[in-house]
């Protein structure tokens, strides 16, 4: 079992291009979830998808496009970069959203670079 | 809405020494807590929760954190720190009827020997 994989593990973009981080779980999960990471400011939520030919907009989702292309995969995109998406970013998977009212796990993946010159 | 509050952005500790990490919440609901631990390079992990019952939850690895409604904290404790345990760690909250997390903004934990 490799969990939550990502890639790319680094990239450099220049200002107006574009580029696709890729998140595939093998874990059988329903919901998955991308954040941005930034000093100072903990992890905030982009988009999440509760599962499969869903998703919702999380707390930071402008600038960002999302496809859940199956029920392993959930990419984000980024259509013309800007420096102020220089950041970390993770992708997380869990059962589902909720179980009975009780939050289910939420299990990372290592996390994307992205510099944004 | 919810927000977390981590006080602490770095927390310096002696191996073997005992060491607390601090976070507090605001919500207008009841609330579902959790802290994570973020190794240099990693991903976050799940440390422990605290869903409903005892208010007092402990990991695998000697941490423990104690739910405090009338101070509305979720404080995290180890008494005797390792060299491995140094790492971020992150405090989060979810109200109990949605599925969205809110992070602090982390405490940064250095042991040294």
């Amino acid at each position: 079992n490799a969990g939550v994989t990502q890639t790319p593990k680094f990239q450099v973009l220049k200002t107006g291009q574009s580029m696709t981080l890729q998140c595939a779980q093998d874990m059988n999960h329903n919901s998955m979830y991308w954040y941005r990471q930034d000093p100072g400011m903990g992890l905030r939520l982009i988009y999440y998808s509760a599962s499969e030919g869903t998703t919702d907009k999380g707390e930071v989702p402008n600038g960002y496009n999302v496809s859940r292309l199956n029920k392993r995969e959930f990419s984000l995109r980024l259509e013309s970069a800007a420096p102020s998406q220089t950041s970390v970013y993770f992708c997380a998977s869990s059962r589902q959203t909720t179980t009975g009212g009780w939050l289910e796990t939420q299990y990372f993946g290592p996390g994307t670079r992205l510099l944004v010159l | 809405a919810q927000s977390v509050t981590q006080l602490d952005s770095q927390v310096p500790v002696f191996e073997e020494a005992p060491v607390e990490l601090r976070c507090n919440y605001s919500s207008s609901v009841s609330v579902y807590l959790f802290w994570y631990v973020q190794y240099p390079n990693q991903g976050l992990q799940l440390l422990l929760k605290y869903l409903s019952g005892s208010t007092l939850v402990e990991s695998i690895n000697g941490f423990e954190a104690e739910f405090n409604k009338s101070q509305t904290s979720f404080h995290l404790r180890k008494p005797s720190v390792h060299i491995s345990d140094t790492a971020e760690y992150f405090c989060a909250v979810s109200p109990g009827t949605a599925s969205k997390l809110t992070f602090g903004t982390g405490t940064r934990l250095q042991v040294t020997l």
